[in-house]
């Protein structure tokens, strides 16, 4: 079945750091793949994403692009904010899967000032 | 646009008392709604699929007569956590699917924390 790994945490950076959380995935048919983030005491919040092979998606600063030959789609951020502090998940929608949405098991970030 | 709701945000109960959580999409259409729960410092488990006018579609291992899913209208869909315990305090999430929008994306709902005493 279609499935999601992600670099465990937490992972803790000073503010301006440059910050990766890696995620890779299995999947058949041709998922898309997003990261979400959910703030302490939230709901998920779509981050960025990516449809097919070779895009990047990026959004306030973060990017990841979709890597078919390495079924990877690492977060990355040049510079990372206190603000930045949250869980990350890593997730992918295939049609093999009824288009259900697979999640990572979520990497804690925790930026200091 | 594409805002999704849920209500109550949090809700405390007795236990073997009954708890509806209602998930909504404000300014679109869904025809496709999903429920998850979330322990904490985990994942998202995706429990059901709610589909407007039909029945849930549930996941292995969870009890349908224990969470009850109605999909009433278009913009509605309701979890109702019957006979409640302890066990079952968690954090609910819904999501939503765009009738007209791409088929692989999903709104969130804020999530509602239950504490079961």
């Amino acid at each position: 079945g279609n499935s999601v790994t992600q670099m465990e945490g937490p992972v803790t950076l000073s503010e301006e750091a440059f910050l990766t959380i890696n995620c890779t995935y299995t999947a058949t048919g041709y998922p898309s793949l997003f990261w979400y983030v959910q703030y302490p005491g939230e709901g998920l919040q779509l981050l960025l994403k990516a449809t097919k092979a070779d895009d990047k998606g990026s959004n306030k600063g973060f990017e990841a692009t979709y890597r078919k030959e390495t079924t990877s789609f690492h977060l990355e951020k040049g510079s990372v904010q206190v603000s930045d502090s949250a869980v990350y998940f890593c997730a992918l929608s295939a049609n093999t899967g009824g288009f259900k949405t697979i999640f990572g098991a979520g990497t804690r970030l925790f930026v200091k000032a | 646009g594409a805002v999704v709701s849920q209500h109550p945000s949090w809700v405390i109960c007795k236990s073997g008392t009954s708890v509806k959580i209602e998930c909504r999409s404000l300014d679109f259409q869904a025809t496709t709604m999903f429920w998850y729960r979330q322990f904490p410092k985990q994942s998202l488990m995706l429990m059901a699929t709610s589909n407007e006018g039909s029945k849930a579609t549930y996941e292995q291992g969870v009890e349908k007569d224990k969470f009850l899913i109605n999909h009433a209208s278009l913009t509605l869909s309701t979890l109702t956590v019957t006979s409640a315990h302890p066990e079952d305090s968690s954090f609910y999430i819904c999501s939503a699917r765009r009738d007209r929008g791409p088929y692989n994306e999903q709104f969130f709902g804020p999530g509602t924390r239950l504490t079961v005493l």
